[in-house]
């Protein structure tokens, strides 16, 4: 079975520019949570979708935002960048929610320049 | 809110040497407990989890037990090897998919 799969690996973006990243779930699972990777803040919860829709949102600016599609996959856009947006943005997806495994995906690296 | 407090790394240790890295938290109700481990250049995998009181979580020769009377879920391998280098990250979840975890502890075995 193949695993959760983020595109790009890898992203360069200069302030004021928008980025879209991309998450390809496990066959069968219709949870997908995205987190944010950095050194100084850590593993941080940006929002879960499940079915198409927004089920948890953690606390991050507006400029976060995304979307599930009816397979799955799901992408996550942040407009208008700021230099401290630079980190990896890791995927996980899960069956249905709750104490179910979530399997996370390799990243996205992103600097912003 | 929820909490996740970690023991502070690097944690450097000889191959064959016991490991402890401990982890406890805040949260109100009833948290599932998680260790994740992190490879260089990957992404997370989970180690192992608990999710009630008195469960022990193992895998791979680790092992850790959810002691909800000291908030504490500390994890513990009795025989490290350099293939275990990594950082691990402690987590809990209340059901409603959001993982909050610590701030990691990046182990290095040397041989």
């Amino acid at each position: 079975k193949a695993g959760v799969t983020q595109t790009p690996r890898y992203l360069i973006k200069t302030r004021g520019q928008q980025v879209t990243l991309s998450c390809s779930p496990i066959s069968g699972h219709r949870s997908v949570s995205w987190y944010q990777q950095t050194p100084g803040q850590g593993l941080q919860f940006l929002f879960e979708y499940f079915s198409e829709t927004q089920r948890n949102k953690g606390n991050f600016p507006g400029r976060f935002s995304g979307r599930q599609f009816s397979n799955s996959r799901s992408e996550m856009n942040v407009s208008t960048l700021e230099l401290g947006d630079s980190a990896l943005y890791l995927c996980a997806s899960s069956t249905s929610g709750g104490y179910n495994e979530q399997f996370f995906g390799p990243g996205t690296r992103l600097t912003v320049l | 809110g929820d909490s996740v407090t970690q023991m502070e790394g690097p944690v450097t240790l000889s191959e064959e040497a016991f490991l402890t890295i401990n982890c406890t938290y805040t949260a109100t109700g009833y948290p599932s407990l998680f260790w994740y481990v992190q490879y260089p250049g990957e992404g997370l995998q989970l180690l192992l989890k608990a999710t009630k009181a008195d469960d022990k979580g193992s895998n791979k020769g680790f092992e850790a037990t959810y002691r909800k009377e000291t908030t504490s879920f500390h994890l513990e391998k009795g025989s490290v090897q350099v293939s275990d280098s990594a950082v691990y990250f402690c987590a809990l979840s209340r059901g409603n998919e959001k993982l909050t975890f610590g701030t990691g502890t990046r182990l290095t075995i040397i041989p």
